[in-house]
């Protein structure tokens, strides 16, 4: 049980689109969601918190115009990336609260070129 | 402010080794502690979770201590196996007036090598 998907697992993109990013809970509702970045060989860093049917909580220094996120149903909470610039590339990974815990999703890598 | 660190940063050892990663806090109030495992290009997954009552706890091949006096834990792999090649992740639960997000404070993670 308590299994987060994301989609897509990795995605390539040319500087200036935008790209969604996916996260749901397949086994659990979820009215909480969380979305971090990770570089590599560092930890994971927190860019916003995504509260069902309302407006996401963003950490310090994430733009919230940039990183769009929207937690419309219980199950499913996505990250748009708008304007993708090549220092946006990085492995973005979701996590959905459940009694608790926090299950994280399987990551998805974001390369912009 | 609360922190986490992990040592070492990486770490190489044989097949059928064991070895030891620690995992120290500052963490305040405390409430649990969580070692992850983290596959290359994979999400975290978590290991064990350890309360303040709880000294020692074990998964199979891993064993977590917690000293809640001294703010340390460790986690222990025996006989490693080429699977356990991944970066070990220990993350605290504190309260939500330092913690991130949720309470938690993530540490950077040691990377662990096993070589055949």
């Amino acid at each position: 049980g308590a299994v987060v998907s994301q989609h897509p697992s990795w995605v390539i993109c040319k500087s200036g689109t935008s790209v969604k990013i996916e996260c749901r809970s397949l086994d659990f509702q979820a009215t909480t969601m969380f979305w971090y970045r990770q570089f590599p060989k560092q930890s994971l860093m927190l860019m916003a918190t995504s509260n069902e049917g309302s407006k996401a909580t963003y950490e310090q220094g994430v733009e919230k115009d940039k990183f769009l996120i929207n937690h419309a149903s219980l199950t499913l909470s996505t990250l748009t990336v708008t304007s993708a610039h090549p220092e946006d590339s990085s492995f973005y990974i979701c996590s959905a609260r459940a009694g608790g815990e926090q299950f994280f999703g399987p990551g998805t890598r974001l390369t912009v070129l | 402010k609360n922190q986490v660190e992990q040592s070492p940063q990486s770490l190489i050892i044989l097949e059928g080794k064991n070895c030891t990663l620690q995992c120290n806090y500052t963490v305040s109030p405390f409430s649990n502690l969580r070692w992850y495992k983290q596959d290359t290009g994979r999400g975290p997954v978590s290991l064990t979770i350890m309360t303040f009552s709880e000294n020692t706890k074990s998964n199979g091949r891993y064993t977590a201590t917690l000293d809640a006096d001294t703010k340390q834990s460790s986690l222990h792999i025996t006989a490693s196996q080429l699977s356990d090649s991944a970066s070990y992740i220990c993350v605290v639960r504190g309260g939500y007036s330092g913690g991130g997000a949720d309470g938690l404070t993530f540490g950077k993670g040691t990377h662990l090598i096993i070589q055949p």
